[in-house]
C-alpha cells in the first residue's frame, strides 16, 4: 500500500500571516491524484484542493496553493491570509488513478492565533 | 441538495455485540467507502464498494462487513463489538473515481 508522511503533528499560525503543512508519499506508480482535506472540529471532512500528478502546474484555490514536487514526491499545502476558521485538523491524501481509495497521512494540526 | 448522511451519530455499546452502522447517500454515486479515524493513524480504510453487490475489503477490515444492495446504502457491521473497534467512523461516496465526499461521522465506542 501506498504510504503518505505528514511530518508536522501541529503547526500554529499568526492571523493573515502564512502557513505550509508539508506531505511526502511513496508510490512506484507514475499517474495519481492528490488531495488535502480540512477537518474542523466538527468533524466534517473537507475537500480544500485536488493535484492531478500528470498536471504539472499546481492547484490553487483562493488562499489555498500547493506546492507539488512529483520527483521528490512531495505535495505541501500553503495557506495564505490565514483565517481563524482555517484552524483545523488537515489531511494530505492519495489516490491512484486505477483506484478508487484513497491513502491518507496521520494529520497535521493547525492553530491560528488572533 | 444532495448528500450523505451517517446514522446514528453517537452510539455506545457492549463488547460482544452486533453494531450496524448506517450510510446513506443521495448523489446516485457508484462507489462508497468505510473508514476509521483514530489517533496517530489518520483515516484508514475497512470497506469499500464499487457498485451494487460489490464490496472489497480496505486495509483494516478484521471484524467489520458490509453488503450493498443499492446505489444508495452501504451499511457497516461490526458482527462481535470488541473495545479495539472503539473508534470515529466516516462514510464516503464518489463518482467513479473522482474526488470522494464524507459523511458527517459516527462515533462508536465499545464498552
Amino acid at each position: 500500500a501506498q504510504t503518505v508522511t505528514q511530518s508536522q503533528p501541529e503547526m500554529s499560525v499568526q492571523e493573515a500571516e502564512t502557513v505550509t503543512l508539508s506531505c511526502t508519499y511513496d508510490t512506484s506508480e507514475s499517474d495519481y491524484y492528490l488531495f488535502w482535506y480540512k477537518q474542523p472540529p466538527s468533524r466534517q471532512m473537507i475537500l480544500v484542493i485536488r493535484q492531478e500528478a500528470y498536471k504539472q502546474q499546481n492547484a490553487t484555490e483562493n488562499r489555498f496553493s500547493v506546492n507539488f514536487q512529483k520527483a521528490a514526491k512531495s505535495f505541501s499545502l500553503k495557506i495564505s491570509d490565514s483565517q481563524l476558521g482555517d484552524a483545523a485538523m488537515y489531511f494530505c491524501a492519495y489516490r491512484s488513478a486505477f483506484s478508487g481509495n484513497l491513502f491518507f497521512g496521520t494529520g497535521t494540526r493547525l492553530t491560528v492565533i488572533p | 441538495d444532495a448528500e450523505i448522511t451517517q446514522s446514528p451519530r453517537h452510539k455506545i455499546t457492549e463488547t460482544g455485540r452486533q453494531v450496524t452502522l448506517a450510510c446513506h447517500q443521495t448523489w446516485n454515486h457508484n462507489n462508497m467507502f468505510w473508514y476509521r479515524q483514530d489517533l496517530g493513524h489518520g483515516l484508514r480504510l475497512i470497506h469499500y464498494s464499487y457498485g451494487v453487490q460489490d464490496t472489497n475489503k480496505g486495509e483494516v477490515s478484521d471484524g467489520y462487513s458490509v453488503s450493498r444492495s443499492n446505489t444508495e446504502d452501504l451499511p457497516l457491521t461490526l458482527e462481535s463489538a470488541a473495545s479495539s473497534q472503539t473508534s470515529v467512523y466516516f462514510c464516503a461516496s464518489s463518482e467513479s473515481w473522482d474526488t470522494q465526499y464524507f459523511g458527517p461521522g459516527t462515533r462508536l465506542t465499545v464498552l
